[in-house]
């Protein structure tokens, strides 16, 4: 059971937008700490894709965004493309756990 | 460009021990916290170890800790993580993950190709 929840698959059709939900507590996200979302493509590793709630590290397509309210985080991605076919992963800090990196289950995403 | 190679990864049996490496290059690893994430095999991502740059903070996750070891040498551009008292439940590929320094809340900007680790007698 992930301290971060988030549905295990989502689907879209090319073209369309798609919305992956990261429900966290008051201990993480809503404590204010941010959220951090992370793209692993087929039998890879993953990649960093938003940082900071909202923020694209250099070469991602401006189609991903985040955003993050009260306990939870949103990924959204439009213009569908067939590559980004791939497990999706939210991320952030717990100051409940005496690790405290928190993780989401992932969301598998397919593109019909 | 920044690389973080693994390597040591393989068939052990419960019980036994292991000790993980990573090498980084393209950017200055003495200045960098660094991490160990690791993934079961179908599962997801689950953080296990934190360094500091300097070795003086290091975290572990609860299910690794008195198991696990992690250190680096500044010197070699190097990433260990010691892992004694192998479980089954150890079974992941282990990733090298180099400590975001963008966002306020600790995370990931660059990351490994991992390696496999399989605990099985």
């Amino acid at each position: 059971q992930s301290v971060l929840t988030q549905p295990p698959s989502v689907s879209g059709a090319p073209g369309q937008r798609v919305t992956i939900s990261c429900t966290g507590s008051s201990s993480n996200i809503g404590a204010g700490y941010d959220v951090h979302w992370y793209q692993q493509l087929p039998g890879t590793a993953p990649k960093l894709l938003i940082y900071g709630n909202s923020n694209r590290p250099s070469g991602v397509p401006d189609r991903f965004s985040g955003s993050k309210s009260g306990t939870s985080a949103s990924l959204a991605i439009t213009g569908l493309q067939a590559e980004d076919e791939a497990d999706y992963y939210c991320q952030s800090y717990d100051s409940s756990l005496s690790g405290r990196w928190v993780f989401g289950g992932g969301t598998k995403l397919t593109v019909l | 460009e920044v690389q973080l190679v693994e390597s040591g990864g393989g068939l052990v049996k419960p019980g036994g021990s292991l000790r993980l490496s990573c090498a980084a290059s393209g950017f200055t690893f003495s200045s960098y916290s660094m991490n160990w994430v690791r993934q079961a095999p179908g599962k997801g991502l689950e953080w296990v170890s934190s360094i500091s740059s300097s070795s003086s903070y290091i975290y572990y996750a609860d299910s690794v800790k008195g198991r696990f070891t992690i250190s680096r040498d500044n010197a070699k551009n190097s990433l260990y993580l010691q892992m004694n008292s192998l479980r089954a439940e150890d079974t992941a590929v282990y990733y090298c993950a180099r400590y975001s320094v963008v966002a306020a809340t600790p995370g990931v900007d660059y990351w490994g190709q991992g390696t496999l680790v399989t605990v099985s007698s």
